[in-house]
């Protein structure tokens, strides 16, 4: 069965610091790939996705994200994180051609001023 | 602004009782889904609906039922066959029927239900 793994449940940072959310995925066919973060008291919101091309997806907020096909990952970085990062973030992974969407166990994210 | 309205926000329920949850789209999506987030356990998918007047379990349905009389709705009824439905709900909406996880989801606020 499809599944995705994020093994960081709790991440906490000093402002600047650089960031590294990992995600992996156990399907081995052609996928989508998703990052979604779900700041304090709001909605889940995409901040990238990945369908196809450049394996190295530019996102809103200064984020990125790299698929790495041969080690099923696809991990979300951020050179610099601020406070307002402070959040909680799905990796989520979709089979070409289906409906369904498989999230992570999410990654809660807090940065200190 | 175009959006999903879920209602309500919290809502408290006893035990043996079955209580709908209501969500409501105007972004002309073809697609909707609920989704329930526990902490610890991600979201997990209970249904989902591709058009009007269908509807496909997803991988949480048991103690749940929906229905898709209009585009715009997608009603979630917890029923007292659900062991555990102390959660957080989630209804989600997607553009295209044919690929509607390519363009991502729109995410309603959620609905906290809790029994008591």
């Amino acid at each position: 069965a499809q599944s995705v793994s994020q093994h960081n449940h709790h991440v906490i940072l000093s402002e600047a610091a650089s960031l590294e959310l990992g995600c992996n995925y156990s399907y081995g066919g052609t996928v989508n790939l998703f990052w979604y973060v779900q700041y304090p008291g709001q909605h889940l919101q995409l901040l990238l996705k990945y369908f196809s091309g450049d394996p190295l997806v530019k996102g809103i907020k200064g984020f990125e994200a790299e698929f790495i096909k041969s080690k099923f990952s696809f991990n979300l970085r951020k050179p610099s994180v601020q406070w307002s990062d402070t959040a909680e973030y799905f990796c989520a992974v979709n089979e070409r051609g289906y409906q369904k969407v498989t999230f992570g166990t999410g990654t809660k994210l807090q940065v200190i001023p | 602004d175009g959006g999903i309205t879920q209602s309500p926000k919290y809502l408290f329920r006893k035990e043996g009782q079955n209580v709908t949850l209501s969500c409501e789209q105007n972004l002309n999506h073809d697609a909707m889904y609920w989704y329930r987030q526990d902490p610890g356990q991600g979201l997990r998918l209970i249904y989902y609906s591709q058009i009007v007047n269908d509807f496909q379990k997803g991988d949480i349905a048991e103690g749940y039922s929906v229905s898709r009389e209009k585009k715009e709705s997608f009603p979630l009824t917890v029923t007292s066959a659900q062991k555990n439905p102390t959660a957080f709900y989630l209804c989600a909406s997607s553009m295209s029927q044919l690929q509607p996880s390519n363009y991502g989801y729109t995410f309603g606020s959620g609905t906290r239900l809790t029994v008591v």
